[in-house]
C-alpha cells in the first residue's frame, strides 16, 4: 500500500504565527491528497484536499500545496488561533485507507 | 441526516470476553474501515472492506474480526485473543476506494476492566 510519512510529529506555535506540516508519499500514481483535523475525543474531519492536477488550493486561513515531482505536499495554516490546536493527518489517495502518523499542533495564546 | 454512527460511545469489557463494536452508515458508501488509536498515537488500520461480503486485513488485524453482510454495516469484534484491547476505535466510510472524502464516526472508547 501507499507509504505516507508526516513531519513534524509535534508543533507548537504562538497565536497569530503560521504553521506548516509536510507529508511525503511513495506511489507516483496517487492523485488525491486530503488533510484531516482531529479534535480531542472525536473522529477526524476533512479540512482541505487537493487533486494531482492542481498545485495549490486555499480555503481562508488554510492552504495545501502539492509537488508531484518531489512527491510531497504540505498543509499551511496562517494566523493560527487556539482553536486550531488539534491533531492533523494527511493521506495519499485512499486505496489502502492509510494515513500519515499525525501532527499534534498546539497554538499558544 | 446522512452520516456514520458508532455505538456505544463507551464500552467496558472484562478480560477474556469478546465484544462487538457497531458501525452504521447511511451515506450509501461502498468502502468502510476500522482504525485503532492509542493515546497520543496515529490511526492504525485494523480491517477494511471495499464491497459487501468482502474485506481485507489491515496492519493490526490479529485479535479482531469483522463482517460485511450489508452495505451500511461493518461491525468489529474484539476477541479475547486481542491482548491489549483498551483503545479508541474509529470507523470510517468512503464513496470509493480512492479519491473521495472519508467520513468518520465519533468513535468508541473500549476499556478492559
Amino acid at each position: 500500500g501507499e507509504n505516507v510519512e508526516q513531519h513534524p510529529s509535534t508543533l507548537s506555535v504562538q497565536e497569530g504565527d503560521s504553521a506548516v506540516i509536510k507529508c511525503t508519499y511513495s506511489d507516483s500514481a496517487s492523485n488525491y491528497f486530503p488533510w484531516y483535523k482531529q479534535e480531542l475525543g472525536k473522529g477526524p474531519q476533512l479540512i482541505i484536499d487537493i487533486r494531482s492536477n492542481v498545485g495549490e488550493k486555499k480555503d481562508q486561513r488554510i492552504a495545501v500545496t502539492l509537488n508531484k515531482t518531489a512527491k510531497h505536499f504540505s498543509l499551511h495554516i496562517t494566523e493560527t488561533q487556539p482553536e486550531d490546536s488539534a491533531v492533523y493527518f494527511c493521506a495519499a489517495s485512499w486505496i489502502s485507507g492509510r494515513f500519515g502518523a499525525g501532527t499534534r499542533l498546539t497554538v499558544k495564546p | 441526516d446522512g452520516g456514520i454512527t458508532q455505538s456505544p460511545k463507551y464500552l467496558f469489557r472484562k478480560e477474556g470476553q469478546n465484544v462487538t463494536l457497531s458501525c452504521e452508515q447511511n451515506l450509501n458508501h461502498d468502502a468502510m474501515y476500522w482504525y485503532r488509536q492509542d493515546p497520543g498515537q496515529g490511526l492504525r488500520l485494523i480491517y477494511y472492506s471495499q464491497i459487501v461480503n468482502d474485506f481485507q486485513k489491515g496492519d493490526i488485524a490479529e485479535g479482531y474480526s469483522v463482517s460485511r453482510e450489508k452495505k451500511e454495516s461493518f461491525p468489529l469484534t474484539v476477541t479475547s485473543a486481542q491482548k491489549n484491547p483498551t483503545a479508541f476505535y474509529l470507523c470510517a466510510s468512503t464513496d470509493a476506494p480512492r479519491g473521495t472524502e472519508a467520513f468518520f464516526g465519533q468513535g468508541t472508547r473500549l476499556t478492559v476492566v
